[in-house]
């Protein structure tokens, strides 16, 4: 089955406490993206990343790192993370970038609390 | 600067009836627009793509049209029914990074009443 598959799915933990969200996804799409959902304020992009090696900041990508040394994979690293930093995070991925037209497959996401 | 809108209040209808959510965008001419739905807790879910040179796109209940003169695309949901009840978002692919990336509204909420 075509998935993006995102773990944790829930994480509470304290400021400071490095930690990482991995993404993976089965459909060896090119394009993969970060977004975090914070209520009244929708879906804003963290970080995407058009290819192996190829990365990118979005709207919001302070305090977080990303890397993409395989296709199939996209972790989220928060080094140090920040109780502002409490938020619903998604990984998405489609065969192309935003010029292709192609729609985006989420995974079901993370919920991360920081205290 | 570029900017996506849809109305941050809930629609409530009436199971049967049709469902019509609004996406206007300023300060921009997209190739495509978007359509997703997204349930509590869950990821969007991709439904329907439109692109510029189209006015109307058609699938199963669902149409959307696009009219780039207002800059508005409207999302209607035709017999609707309880399970319809969602967040739908609006796409477009704005940004300063050559079209790489893939802007959300932050959506409308539908409430179905049976």
């Amino acid at each position: 089955e075509a998935q993006v598959t995102q773990n944790p799915r829930y994480l509470i933990t304290v400021t400071g406490k490095k930690l990482t969200v991995t993404c993976s996804q089965n459909m060896n799409h090119e394009y993969m993206s970060w977004y975090r959902q914070d209520p009244g304020l929708g879906l804003r992009q963290i970080y995407y990343s058009m290819n192996v090696e190829v990365t990118d900041k979005g709207d919001v990508p302070e305090g977080y790192k990303v890397s993409r040394k395989e296709k199939r994979n996209f972790p989220l690293i928060l080094e140090s993370p920040s109780p502002n930093q409490t938020s619903l995070y998604f990984c998405a991925s489609s065969p192309g970038t935003a010029r292709r037209n192609q729609p985006q497959h989420f995974g079901d996401g993370t919920r991360l609390s920081i205290l | 600067s570029q900017k996506i809108e849809q109305n941050s209040e809930a629609l409530n209808i009436q199971e049967g009836k049709t469902a019509t959510l609004t996406c206007n965008y300023t300060n921009y001419s997209p190739a495509y627009l978007q359509w997703y739905r997204q349930d509590p807790g869950r990821g969007p879910v991709f439904l329907l793509l439109i692109r510029e040179n189209e006015k109307e796109k058609r699938k199963e209940r669902l149409k959307v049209t696009f009219d780039t003169t207002l800059k508005q695309s409207l999302f209607h949901i035709t017999a609707s029914q309880p399970a319809d009840s969602a967040t739908y978002l609006c796409a477009l692919p704005l940004g300063n990074s050559g079209y790489s990336t893939l802007t959300f509204g932050k959506g409308t909420m539908l409430l179905v009443s049976p």
